[in-house]
């Protein structure tokens, strides 16, 4: 079983749909990481949270330690969200760097 | 800000060659990793440095593959006798500190033949 599972695997949206992607993990975590991965390998960090819930314009992180689980959500989902996101944690006594990284899950919005 | 910046994007080699990848980080980060993203799947720790010092090596980081960082600002990652399963993408982020986001490179995708 991977560490850190993600679900679901694909998803396929219409433009303005309120979209969820999860994520579960297994071992102990210091720090959750959200990534997007765009077409042609580039990765940007979405957010790195701890605890609790984060924001950032149409993007809602939330995490809960207790039961090891973190979702993703967009609203008003548009077709330039379209990418994989990946969900990572670094392990409790981990470096910063030494990710465990879900396998991503795609996501297709449709205009 | 530039961004992290990796050199060659593409590189297409046979087995048994030698490979040299670059990353540039952004300036004034400190830390920089080095990552391994096979088609399908996540990205992999490969290594990681802190300045100028390799603090942290994966298992996956086998003989073949070393890995520098001598100034403190660029590194390369060298794989020696290249084989098939090397093939992957190759991630470098660097970071200015432990509590910072990580900012990533667009990679070096590998094709050995």
């Amino acid at each position: 079983k991977n560490e850190v599972e993600q679900s679901p695997q694909n998803l396929t949206a219409q433009e303005g749909e309120f979209i969820t992607i999860n994520c579960s993990y297994s071992v102990g975590i210091s720090a959750l990481h959200w990534l997007q991965q765009h077409p042609g390998g580039g990765i940007v960090s979405l957010f790195m949270l701890s605890s609790g819930k984060k924001k950032h314009g149409r993007l809602i992180a939330t995490i809960n330690i207790q039961e090891k689980h973190s979702s993703l959500h967009i609203t008003a989902s548009h077709p330039r969200d379209s990418a994989v996101y990946i969900c990572a944690v670094r392990d409790y006594g981990g470096s910063q760097g030494n990710l465990i990284f879900g396998k991503g899950t795609k996501l297709s919005v449709k205009p | 800000d530039t961004g992290v910046s990796q050199d060659p994007r593409h590189k297409i080699t046979k087995r048994g060659q030698n490979v040299t990848f670059r990353c540039d980080p952004i300036s004034e980060h400190n830390r920089l990793y080095w990552y391994r993203q096979t088609l399908g799947q996540g990205p992999e720790f490969l290594t990681y440095f802190q300045n100028e010092a390799q603090l942290e090596k994966s298992r996956l980081l086998s003989d073949r593959f070393s890995a520098e960082r001598p100034k403190g600002s660029f590194s390369t990652l060298e794989i020696q006798r290249t084989e098939q399963g090397d093939s992957a993408m190759y991630l470098c982020a660097s970071s200015a500190d432990s509590s910072s986001p990580l900012h990533f490179g667009n990679g070096t995708r590998l094709t050995v033949t």
